[in-house]
This record gives C-alpha cells, structure tokens and sequence, in this order.
C-alpha cells in the first residue's frame, strides 16, 4: 500500500519563475494538506484540499495556489517565485480532515537562485 | 508567541541514555502527534494523542489536556533515534495543524 508521493524530489527555480509540485494521497485518502518548511523552521500551514475545493487556508499570498482532483491528488502552485520560497515543501493526506491520523510525503525540496 | 513550543532546541545525548522532549501548546486540538523526520525531510508519523499515554518500542508519549502539555521518550536510546522531533497540534477548530520547530537529537555511540 503505497503512502505518500510527492514529485519531484528536488527542483531548482529561477526568481520570478513559476513552479508546480504534486502529490498522490496515501490509498482511502481524500484530504490533501500542503506545508512550506523553510530550513531550521517546524513545517507552515499553506491550505488544504478536500472534494476538489479549497477547504482552509494559512497565512500565505495568492501566489500559492493549489487544485485537487478527481482522484485526490493535488498540485501545489508557486507563481513569481521568491528566493525566500526555498524550502521543503511537505504534502500530507488524510481521511475525513485526518480524524484518524496523517500520512506525511517525504517533500519537494525547492531551492530558489 | 508560536502556538506550540517545544523543549529543548537540540539535544545531544549517549547511547543508552533516557530521553525527553517537551511541548506545550496553546490552542484547542482534537490531536496531539509527534513526528521524526530524518535528514532527507521525510516524516514519518510516531504517535498521536487526544489523552493519556502510548507506547510503542522504546518511545512512550504523554498529553496532559488541562495543562496543555506533551512529553516524548525515548528509552535506551541509540544512535539510530537521530532526528529531529516535531510537536504538531491538531487544531479542533481550524483542522490544520499547528508545528512547534522542532527538537534535533543526536545520540552518540
């Protein structure tokens, strides 16, 4: 039972660029939940995905946006990108907002030059 | 003020030695979990909590609700148990979670 997929492992972006990452939940998971975790920091907030909308967002600019689909994978998007988005950025799936637990990916690490 | 703290920042141990790492937090959570993440980032779930105490091997967590507060062991501990340690709150309202920054331990041989 596969968990977690994020692609890809490791990117490295332009300033000003834009940049997709993805991620497939863990199998009987509907929930979809994106997190930024800049170096040295506990992992951010972005926003969370269930039943295709946005559900719940953190404290980040629109240049984040994000889409699930149908079958609940989810794309995090990162428009005019900044040096100061280089991070690990950590997708998570779970069932029903994750009543019953999480399952982590093992991140996209971004770097920005 | 970060809605969740945890103690200590790093934390060097020897092998065999106990272990403890603490977090207070101060929103309401439907779930507390500890997290490992190892130096590639992956993260890997350990426990989560809504009360009392689990034990799983050598790692034991704790959630005290009315004082809003959590204790991970780490017993005969091993060089293998290096990582970093992630207090993570389930928000009972907003459903996200809330991060304390992390504990880095290493265990020397």
């Amino acid at each position: 039972d596969a968990g977690v997929t994020q692609s890809p492992t490791h990117l490295i972006k332009t300033r000003g660029q834009q940049v997709t990452l993805r991620c497939s939940p863990k199998s009987g998971h509907d929930t979809v939940s994106w997190y930024q975790q800049a170096l040295g920091q506990g992992p951010q907030f972005i926003f969370q995905y269930y039943e295709e909308e946005e559900r719940q967002r953190g404290n980040f600019p629109d240049r984040f946006s994000g889409h699930q689909f149908p079958n609940y994978s989810s794309e995090l998007n990162v428009n005019a990108l900044l040096l100061g988005d280089s991070a690990l950025y950590l997708c998570a799936s779970s069932f029903l907002w994750g009543l019953s637990g999480y399952t982590f990916g093992s991140g996209t690490r971004l770097t920005v030059v | 003020k970060n809605e969740v703290e945890q103690s200590p920042q790093n934390l060097t141990a020897q092998e065999g030695e106990f272990i403890t790492i603490n977090c207070s937090y101060s929103v309401g959570i439907s779930a507390l979990h500890w997290l490992q993440q190892h130096p590639g980032g992956g993260i890997v779930s350990l426990f989560m909590l809504s009360s009392g105490k689990k034990k799983h091997g050598r790692l034991i967590a704790t959630i005290n609700i009315q004082e809003k507060h959590s204790s991970l062991h780490i017993t005969a501990s091993h060089p293998r148990d290096s990582a970093v340690y992630i207090c993570a709150a389930f928000s009972n309202t907003g459903n996200q979670f809330y991060f304390g920054t992390g504990t880095s331990l290493t265990v020397i041989p």
